[in-house]
């Protein structure tokens, strides 16, 4: 089974922080993604990466960066935390335009 | 410009009935479609896909694609309470997502 771990399922940080937020996957994928979820707005893409090294921005990406640099591990990075940032973090990744499989998610709260 | 619309829900259906869950889509090349189910504090996970027009049967599920219509259903039959939880429509590339219908079976 294809496994998808992030490195916190909880996280408390401080307005101005910088977050990271480490995602890892065993299938070796080509794809991986970030989503933030909020209440009545969906998933919504921040980043993705087609390979290592590779990105580009979702529809949302103000705020945050990535990197890639090993295929099975993509980050993302709050380069200062705000509170507008709370929200519940998901990665993802795929092999080619199939299903992606989720990891379980980390929720962020910024004071 | 919102890419996926799902009907906004929430939605109940009494224990054993059909629940039907609808997505449009706005861009007419598509090509792959899929239904995750995502129950609360937890993440998504698929249970369907469908990737040609007509219906793609697993169990007690059923999608449906209509891509003249740009339109894509799931038919959850016989539901079960253990159905209860918020569907997320997704449509292909980067997986644009739906904001889910939130989807409750009453005993």
């Amino acid at each position: 089974d294809v496994k998808v771990t992030q490195s916190s399922r909880y996280l408390v940080k401080r307005t101005g922080e910088k977050v990271f937020l480490e995602c890892v996957q065993d299938m070796d994928h080509e794809n991986m993604f970030w989503y933030r979820q909020d209440p009545g707005l969906g998933l919504r893409l921040i980043y993705f990466s087609y390979d290592v090294k590779m990105k580009e921005k979702g529809d949302i990406p103000e705020g945050y960066s990535v990197s890639r640099e090993k295929k099975e591990r993509f980050s993302l990075i709050l380069e200062s935390a705000s509170t507008n940032q709370t929200s519940m973090y998901l990665c993802a990744s795929s092999q080619g335009n199939v299903r992606q499989y989720f990891g379980p998610g980390t929720r962020l709260l910024v004071l | 410009q919102k890419e996926v619309e799902q009907n906004s829900g929430p939605l109940s259906v009494p224990e054993g009935a059909i629940a039907s869950l609808n997505c449009t889509y706005s861009d007419r090349g598509s090509q792959s479609f899929f239904w995750y189910r995502q129950y609360s504090g937890k993440s998504p996970e698929l249970i369907m896909s469908i990737y040609s027009n007509g219906d793609q049967e697993d169990g007690r599920f059923t999608a449906q694609l209509n891509k003249a219509s740009q339109y894509v259903s799931l038919l959850i039959r016989d539901s079960q309470p253990s159905d209860s939880a918020t569907y997320l429509c997704a449509v292909d590339g980067k997986l644009t997502f739906g904001t889910g219908t939130r989807l409750t079976i009453i005993p």
